[in-house]
């Protein structure tokens, strides 16, 4: 499969521990998003790196979020002091500049983690 | 900010019927909207999108209309099947971040 992985696919966790999950885009994608996704509703934005700079924060990750994209290439999101409010799926996206035009690019989505906090 | 609304939240039709799916916007300098389909435990998956320079745009069986003067754009399935039945997501943005509707459960009876 050559599309958007992430890993684990599912997780459960007791409040207050931590937690990591990892993404890995499309093969020569150069931008990866995260998203957040509760039940009954939309993705809703969390950050975004080109390459492996960080450029957009929403204000939906508060201090205990992380995310990290070292290399350019993967990319982690943790979660310090999970809490019961913390409890989605978390969706990695990547996309690739256009080859004409410009413009907003497409968005790939990978399968998402889905969390738990207890 | 951006505010994506999207109507109806469900929807059932019969095999072989029409859906439409109807989402308005409220940044005027949002220019890409795409369309995508989430089965359940799957991820979204873009089935079409349009850009703000084009009004329609057709793929087989799905189409999107923009109307930009009026910020609303639209889904159209026609000769809908069972496998259609799945969470429509529209969004919108005018730069990276993505704001998704709420989402239209579609359901298609045979």
């Amino acid at each position: 499969d050559t599309g958007v992985s992430q890993d684990p696919r599912h997780k459960i966790t007791k409040r207050g521990q931590n937690v990591t999950f990892r993404c890995d885009p499309i093969s020569e994608h150069n931008r990866l998003y995260w998203y957040r996704q509760t039940l009954g509703q939309g993705p809703e934005f969390l950050t975004y790196f080109q390459n492996e700079a960080q450029l957009e924060k929403s204000r939906l990750l508060s201090d205990r979020f992380s995310a990290e994209r070292p290399k350019g290439s993967f990319s982690t999101l943790e979660i310090q002091r999970t809490e019961q409010g913390d409890s989605a799926m978390y969706l990695c996206a990547s996309s690739f500049p256009r080859a004409t035009g410009g413009g907003v690019e497409t968005q790939y989505f990978g399968p998402g983690t889905r969390l738990l906090v207890l | 900010g951006e505010n994506v609304e999207q109507h109806p939240s469900t929807l059932s039709v019969q095999e072989g019927d029409s859906a439409v799916i109807k989402c308005t916007y409220s940044d005027s300098a949002s220019n890409y909207f795409p369309w995508y389909k989430q089965e359940l435990g799957k991820r979204p998956q873009l089935i079409i999108d349009i850009r703000s320079n084009v009004g329609e745009k057709k793929d087989q069986r799905i189409a999107v209309t923009l109307n930009k003067t009026a910020k609303h754009f639209s889904l159209h399935i026609t000769e809908t099947q069972p496998e259609d039945s799945a969470v429509y997501f529209c969004a919108a943005t005018g730069g990276t971040a993505l704001i998704f509707g709420k989402g239209t459960t579609l359901s298609v009876s045979s």
